[in-house]
């Protein structure tokens, strides 16, 4: 069966540090995946999907950046973190567009 | 802007009661879904339905489409405690020659026991 893993939960880490948020997902191959952030009390917001290997799109203009350097893993990356990056971050595959996904458990990050 | 919105915002209903929330989208689907997701965890698939039906069955769960008003609807009927959660809707939509899933804001549903 399939299996997402998104590690950490929390994260906790100070303004300009980098950041490093990983997903990998188990029992598919070359899944659809997304990264996306939610604000608290609020709806999912896209950031990022990638439909293969090296294959990134982005969403939203902003301090983050997400590689897929396997068919089944996904990186969320910052070289420099800040405040308005807080956030819950919710990794997720699917099949391809169109279908379901099935999203991680997500990561809380707080910049302070 | 968002592709799905949801309303109500927040709905607060007595265990037993039946819980409609709306969904509004503005272009084009090829399906919608709605996910549930607990406080403070990832979203759950409840029910996807495609755009060439109308209406759709799970359990408690019963979902409608419009897509001449670009509309759906959940309803959960005999509503219990642990339905407790927000709920989102997700519509899918071409981009650069891709297809990709957006959500909605959600609505946030309290069930009182």
């Amino acid at each position: 069966s399939q299996t997402i893993h998104q590690w950490p939960a929390t994260l906790v880490q100070p303004v300009g540090s980098p950041l490093s948020l990983e997903c990998t997902v188990e029992g598919t191959s070359n899944p659809n995946l997304y990264w996306y952030r939610q604000a608290a009390g609020r709806g999912l917001q896209l950031l990022f999907y990638s439909v293969g290997i090296g294959q990134i799109s982005s969403e939203v203009p902003q301090n983050l950046s997400a590689s897929r350097p396997q068919d089944r893993q996904f990186i969320l990356s910052s070289k420099k973190l800040l405040l308005s990056d807080s956030g819950f971050y919710l990794c997720a595959w699917s099949v391809s567009a169109g279908f379901e996904a099935f999203f991680g458990q997500g990561t809380r990050l707080t910049v302070v | 802007s968002q592709q799905g919105e949801e309303d109500p915002q927040a709905l607060s209903i007595q265990e037993g009661e039946n819980a409609t929330m709306n969904c509004s989208y503005k272009t084009s689907i090829n399906n919608l879904q709605w996910y549930r997701q607990n406080s403070g965890r990832g979203l759950v698939h409840l029910i996807l339905i495609r755009s060439n039906e109308r209406e759709k069955h799970s359990g408690r769960l019963r979902v409608t489409l419009d897509t001449s008003k670009k509309s759906s609807s959940l309803l959960i009927t005999a509503s219990r405690a642990a339905d407790t959660a927000s709920y989102f809707c997700a519509t899918d939509s071409n981009s650069g020659g891709y297809q990709k899933v957006t959500f909605g804001t959600g609505t946030k549903l309290q069930v009182i026991p």
